[in-house]
């Protein structure tokens, strides 16, 4: 079954609107989780790096406070596109490393298509 | 930094036709490689790893063996079949610290596009 739960799938919305995403760790506890965004045809850009209990770690060119991170509890984080436009539309994606270690697999979610008209 | 380098897409091929996709990569330590898949509209399934050079991994079909001397990690599949068209990523992972916890982070390729006709 699934190790990560993303919702929504799918958002339309207007501009200017802001959009939450969630992504839910099923199985076991995570302190970190990540946020990817992901442009058509193109590979995984990495937005940011969600720590429980502490504020987020944004990659270079990511705005922080378009782009609003919550590690909210050992099993959630959120994402908020504030203030979404057009531009924002793209397919988002949270990934939980599994263990501390190098070598374990990071389990993803299903993605949020997020469509801003 | 870490890169990953996927050779370019689109593939296309007939169903049963060999499947190679390369992939190399530069790290500064000792990296973890992965290959991951996507299936349309849907987010990415680990489809293989491998840990240490010399490892092969393998799953469904598909293998791809950590080249240390090359840095390479190519993709293979003797035999594609309709069901295996979509996008794959070829990705090493590295440990990072944060706040006290380490944990792998990824650095992907571009992905490779895949279609295979009946």
């Amino acid at each position: 079954g699934a190790v990560v739960s993303q919702h929504p799938s799918r958002v339309i919305c207007k501009s200017g609107t802001s959009v939450k995403i969630e992504c839910r760790s099923l199985d076991f506890q995570a302190t970190t989780m990540f946020w990817y965004r992901q442009f058509p045809k193109k590979s995984l850009m990495l937005m940011a790096t969600s720590n429980e209990g502490s504020k987020a770690t944004y990659e270079q060119g990511v705005e922080k406070d378009k782009f609003l991170i919550n590690h909210a509890s050992l099993t959630l984080s959120t994402l908020t596109v504030t203030s979404a436009h057009p531009e924002d539309s793209s397919f988002y994606i949270c990934s939980v490393p599994i263990g501390g270690r190098r070598n374990q697999p990071q389990h993803f979610g299903d993605g949020t298509r997020l469509s801003i008209l | 930094g870490d890169s990953v380098t996927q050779m370019e897409g689109p593939v296309t091929l007939s169903e049963e036709a060999f499947l190679t996709i390369n992939c190399t990569y530069t790290a500064t330590g000792y990296p973890s490689l992965f290959w991951y898949v996507q299936y349309p509209g849907e987010g990415l399934q680990l489809l293989l790893k491998a840990t240490k050079a010399d490892d092969k991994g393998s799953n469904k079909g598909f293998e791809a063996t950590y080249r240390k001397e090359t840095t390479s990690f190519h993709l293979e599949k003797g035999s594609v079949q309709v069901s295996d068209s979509a996008v794959y990523f070829c990705a090493l992972s590295t440990l990072e610290n944060a706040g006290g916890t380490s944990y792998g982070k990824l650095t992907f390729g571009q992905g490779t596009i895949l279609t295979v006709h009946p």
